[in-house]
């Protein structure tokens, strides 16, 4: 039982490179989200999905896309990345109530 | 935008001294709950209180709610070296029609030995 598993944990992209972050769960949560953690700002959420085949955005959307083909999986691209876009990436997926988050993604954009 | 402001942003204590850590947020919620992150790692869920709820406990949690002030308290007690991490509080806003945490900036607690 792995619960929430994103790949890959790090990662460095060239401005203008574009790149997939997955996030897996076994848990059969509804609802999965991908939010952003950048220094003094806290979390702040991307996209999020309520369910199979639907997607919704989040507060800051602007340069991703997502995908739910799957209930267990939910991928965040970054179609031509930015230096804007160096962060931390965290998947969390949830029933309602308590949130359960993978353990990040480590993205530097040079 | 940030729905929730923790205060103070950092905290050093001793151990076995007691931590608190206070969230006030804008806007009426659902529920509030708390979240703990150790340095490069997820955030982990403590403890969720609902708005109906004034006080919850777990272990050597006590979490409070004042929905007439907007705002919540996380007290730690008796703390330990490992509870050493960050600490994110997160609201459920009633307006979203759908569970959708906002989180505030968090407090980074250190605990001496």
């Amino acid at each position: 039982n792995a619960g929430v598993t994103q790949t890959p944990k790090f990662r460095v992209l060239k401005t203008g490179q574009s790149m997939t972050l997955l996030c897996a769960q076994d848990m059969n949560h509804e609802y999965m989200y991908w939010y952003r953690q950048d220094p003094g700002m806290g979390l702040r959420l991307i996209h999020y999905s309520v369910g199979e085949g639907t997607t919704a955005k989040g507060e800051v959307p602007d340069g991703y896309n997502v995908s739910r083909l799957k209930k267990q999986n939910f991928l965040l691209g970054l179609e031509s990345a930015a230096p804007s876009q160096t962060s931390v990436y965290f998947c969390a997926t949830t029933l309602g109530g308590g949130y359960t988050f993978g353990s990040g993604t480590r993205l530097t954009v040079v | 935008s940030q729905q929730g402001e923790e205060d103070p942003q950092a905290l050093s204590i001793q151990e076995g001294e007691n931590a608190t850590m206070n969230c006030s947020y804008k806007t009426s919620i659902n529920n509030l709950q708390w979240y703990r992150q150790n340095s490069g790692r997820g955030l982990v869920h403590l403890i969720l209180i609902r708005s109906n709820e004034r006080e919850k406990h777990s272990g050597r949690l006590r979490v409070t709610l004042d929905t007439s002030k907007k705002s919540s308290s996380l007290l730690i007690t008796a703390s330990r070296a490992a509870d050493t991490a960050s600490y994110f509080c997160a609201t459920d806003s009633e307006n979203t029609g759908f569970q959708k945490l906002v989180f505030g900036t968090g407090t980074r607690l250190l605990v001496s030995p």
